[in-house]
């Protein structure tokens, strides 16, 4: 069983649409995080979430919206894709307080054309 | 904020050969991780070392938090860790944990 699924693997979209990617972990753990990692490899984190709750948003305009369902479950929305939301989006999930066991999903290639 | 360095940037390596690689971090940390990333972009979680040393296989890593730096050892390279290897260290904002990863370091094994 895959402890962090993401979908879509791939994703190819015009400017201007909009896209939601999907990501769910079987783990039991309290928090969830999206990471968007550019052209360079360059890996940062967009938003925390633990027990559906918004608490981490590290400055990421607001075209882009995490909604969680329930505490398994994290999907990224965006509005009005740009060329430079082009990026590899990762999902992630760890316990709440030690951070121990932080594991990955496989990743979402987001290219805007 | 804090910051995470990692040397080299690139590195080459003939299979079989031993390698070292460094990450530096500015300020106190609560924990430190290694990831691999392969060729085909997945994140593997190697090691979770706040101190001390770890060994896995041909993988050990080590962690000096009272001089701020990590390193991890490959021993007798094969070409299957070529890849992209990621120092992350743990803070805490909020109550909460989050990474702050270095711009890594990429590892490629000839044959």
């Amino acid at each position: 069983d895959t402890a962090v699924s993401q979908t879509p693997k791939y994703l190819v979209t015009q400017m201007g649409n909009d896209k939601s990617i999907k990501c769910e972990q079987n783990l039991g753990h309290d928090t969830m995080y999206w990471y968007k990692q550019d052209s360079k490899k360059f890996l940062k984190i967009m938003f925390s979430y633990n027990n559906k709750e918004l608490i981490i948003n590290e400055t990421v305009p607001n075209r882009f919206s995490p909604k969680s369902p329930d505490k398994a479950h994290l999907n990224l929305h965006i509005n009005s894709l740009e060329l430079g939301d082009s990026a590899v989006y990762f999902c992630a999930s760890s316990p709440k307080k030690t951070g121990y066991g932080y594991t990955f999903g496989s990743g979402t290639r987001l290219t805007v054309v | 904020g804090i910051q995470v360095e990692q040397s080299p940037p690139d590195l080459i390596l003939q299979e079989g050969a031993n390698s070292t690689l460094r990450c530096n971090f500015s300020d106190s940390v609560n924990n430190l991780q290694w990831f691999h990333q392969n060729p085909w972009g997945q994140l593997i979680n190697l090691f979770y070392i706040p101190s001390g040393t770890k060994q896995n296989g041909r993988l050990s890593a080590t962690t000096v938090a009272t001089e701020r730096y990590s390193l991890l050892y490959i021993s007798s390279s094969q070409t299957t860790d070529s890849g992209v290897y990621f120092c992350a260290v743990l803070v805490f904002s909020g109550g909460y944990n989050k990474l702050i990863f270095g711009a890594g370091t990429r590892l490629a094994v000839h044959p």
